[in-house]
């Protein structure tokens, strides 16, 4: 397909292990940015790339959350020990460039639920 | 994180009716954008506004770029029941050399509700 993926769509683990998300960006698009969004919520910026360096990391929350991005393309997302509170769907997006009025576009997301 | 304010929370319309949701924010955003996001989806663009001031259409969605670059609203016309879902906006600033900067900050999202 032409759009944004991410696998899994849903992933169920146990307080204090890790977990890696996958994003595969829509072909062509330099940036990759990934959100997170709880229950209810809007969406919370996480960390972009342009490429496959991130200029911003800003968003994630501690340093147990770290992403990389290898080829200019895939990028994953990973959690260490994770905490109940990491539960949430994560969202990737991707857009041609990131500086200038490039528009975002959103993958389905990946459901996280710690348990 | 900073978050915009975006109101109203939700709303409950008749298929048919108008609708009028919108954001503001203490700060200036280059870029305005709306998304909508149906359940179990990631959110689709709808409408992009680059300009202080612009008006832009989509189909019966008309959306504009406040004046100030604080605010924005987005209207839909002659509701329909696909219309239902949860509306965002979002806006992107502008980086120290004056081009928008990648990251989006996100409004609380507005429930839609549409009756047949």
């Amino acid at each position: 397909g032409a759009g944004v993926s991410q696998s899994p769509s849903n992933k169920v683990t146990e307080k204090g292990k890790d977990v890696e998300l996958r994003c595969d960006p829509i072909s062509g698009h330099t940036a990759l940015y990934w959100y997170r969004q709880s229950l209810g919520q809007g969406l919370e910026f996480l960390i972009y790339f342009q490429g496959n360096s991130a200029p911003d990391k800003s968003g994630l929350p501690s340093d147990r959350f770290s992403a990389e991005r290898t080829g200019g393309s895939v990028s994953t997302l990973t959690i260490q020990r994770t905490q109940q509170e990491d539960s949430a769907v994560y969202l990737c997006a991707s857009s041609l460039v990131a500086l200038g009025a490039y528009e975002q576009y959103f993958g389905p997301g990946t459901r996280l639920t710690v348990t | 994180g900073q978050q915009l304010n975006q109101s109203p929370q939700s709303m409950f319309i008749q298929e048919g009716e108008d609708v009028s949701m919108n954001c503001t924010s203490s700060s200036i955003f280059n870029t305005w954008l709306w998304y909508k996001q149906d359940p179990g989806e990631g959110p689709v663009l709808l409408i992009a506004l680059y300009k202080a001031g612009e008006l832009t259409s989509n189909g019966r969605l008309t959306a504009q770029f406040g004046i100030t670059r604080k605010d924005s609203f987005l209207n839909i016309s002659a509701s329909i029941p696909s219309d239902v879902g949860i509306y965002f906006c979002a806006g992107q600033k502008a980086n120290a050399g004056g081009t928008s900067y990648g990251k989006l900050t996100f409004g609380q999202g507005t429930i839609l509700t549409v009756h047949p």
